[in-house]
């Protein structure tokens, strides 16, 4: 079983719709949560984070986080056609290094 | 601000081949990060420096996978001899420190194609 869980899609939703993206992990030790953005033949992007449990608002995107459930997501209000990317999640156990476990990755595709 | 760079974008050698690839990090940025993704997978951790010491090397395959950081700023990383399995994307990521939480920011990658 891998730490971190992710379905790799492809998500393929209409513009303007509401987009749920989600991991699930096995490492209870996990306290630093973030989702960075992939374009295509580019590097991933820090998106957004959240430390231990709790929800983060960034303009049109939301973060989410259960601890107790080990489940962790991210919405998208709005999508758009350049939201179109691979949305990977990575978490920290904080404890040292900074070290960050990912998960494989959804593809999502935003069709105008 | 320059973000990290690292070359060449991409590159295709025969199995059994040496190949060495290259990043520089942001300026001012101690820790460096090496990772493998391999296509439909995340990023995988090689090896982390932090100025021109290894903090983390637990993942990298080291009869095959060397990497060095000499003067606390580039970084080379060096397949030898290369296998089919190592095709990949070679990630460069950079931090201002090494310390829990701070943001790592990415390079475009190399790509390696191994025939």
């Amino acid at each position: 079983q891998k730490e971190v869980e992710q379905d790799p899609g492809p998500l393929s939703v209409p513009e303007g719709a509401i987009v749920s993206l989600n991991c699930t992990y096995s490492n209870s030790a996990f306290q630093y949560f973030m989702w960075y953005r992939q374009y295509s033949r580019k590097g991933p992007e820090l998106l957004m984070y959240t430390y231990s449990s709790g929800n983060k608002e960034d303009g049109r995107f939301t973060a989410q986080v259960d601890k107790s459930s080990k489940y962790i997501s991210l919405f998208i209000r709005d999508s758009q056609p350049s939201d179109s990317a691979t949305y990977l999640c990575a978490m920290s156990e904080g404890n040292a290094g900074n070290m960050l476990t990912f998960g494989g990755g959804t593809r999502l595709m935003v069709k105008p | 601000e320059a973000g990290v760079a690292q070359s060449p974008r991409y590159k295709i050698i025969e199995k059994r081949q040496s190949v060495a690839f290259w990043c520089n990090p942001i300026s001012g940025h101690a820790t460096l990060y090496w990772y493998q993704q391999i296509l439909g997978q995340g990023p995988k951790l090689l090896i982390q420096f932090q100025n021109n010491g290894v903090v983390d090397d637990s993942q990298l395959p080291k009869d095959r996978f060397s990497a060095e950081r000499l003067k606390g700023v580039d970084s080379t990383l060096k397949i030898q001899p290369a296998k089919l399995e190592d095709s990949a994307v070679y990630l460069c990521a950079s931090s201002h420190s090494g310390s829990f939480g701070n943001e790592q920011f990415f390079g475009p990658g190399t790509r390696l194609t191994v025939l």
